[in-house]
């Protein structure tokens, strides 16, 4: 089955720095991509939608200039937030997909990143 | 807005038993409908889904109704076993969008 990895797994941060997480398609083509975020004991959230070559399309009430997104490629998009603080901290989760996004098809989920925020 | 919910947070039975889970849904316009599985600290593990135009579908112990009546889903598995122990979230799709229910967290006690 198709596989998607993020990295880092887990990180650890000052608040106000910044940090960037990966999203890979390991084995196919990530038309689209989508990262989400969960707070504990809560559902996913969908941030944003990202497809590549061009801008993301951001959920209403994310800041797209907090959280910016790249996919530059077909088998990678970056989630880098900004300015990190305390709030942020959460579970953030990406997802691909190889098909026109506004076909249903399976989305394939990653690991999810930890990122704690001191 | 639209929002797809759960009515029960926690479910907890016996090794062997069936399990139902249900989840509630108000957009009538959602085209699929997807069960996932999430284990502690990792991403969401695809079950099975069903279509709009649909009320059963059957995978390996699970079955997913969809009642479009009164937008209600549900997932049965068959014989649970402890490693069905797990949060799990019903999905719906529209837009290019997945929107994600509260989930239900299922115990399953040797």
């Amino acid at each position: 089955g198709a596989v998607v990895s993020q990295h880092p797994s887990r990180v650890i941060c000052k608040s106000g720095t910044s940090v960037k997480i990966e999203c890979r398609s390991l084995d196919f083509q990530a038309t689209t991509m989508f990262w989400y975020r969960q707070f504990p004991k809560q559902s996913l959230m969908l941030m944003a939608t990202s497809n590549e070559g061009s801008k993301a399309t951001y959920e209403q009430g994310v800041e797209k200039d907090k959280f910016l997104i790249n996919h530059a490629s077909l088998t990678l998009s970056t989630l880098t937030v900004t300015s990190a603080h305390p709030e942020d901290s959460s579970f953030y989760i990406c997802s691909a997909n190889d098909w026109d996004a506004q076909s249903y098809n399976e989305q394939f989920f990653g690991p999810g990143t930890r990122l704690t925020v001191l | 807005g639209e929002s797809v919910g759960l009515h029960l947070p926690t479910l907890s039975v016996q090794e062997g038993d069936n399990s139902i889970i249900n989840c509630a849904y108000s957009n009538s316009a959602s085209d699929y409908f997807i069960w996932y599985k999430q284990e502690s600290g990792k991403g969401p593990q695809f079950i099975i889904d069903i279509r709009s135009n649909m009320d059963k579908r059957q995978g390996q112990r699970v079955t997913v109704l969809l009642n479009k009546t009164v937008k209600h889903l549900s997932l049965q598995i068959a014989a649970t076993q402890p490693g069905d122990s797990a949060v799990y979230f019903c999905a719906e799709f529209t837009g290019g969008k997945l929107t994600f229910g509260q989930g239900t967290i299922l115990t399953v006690h040797p």
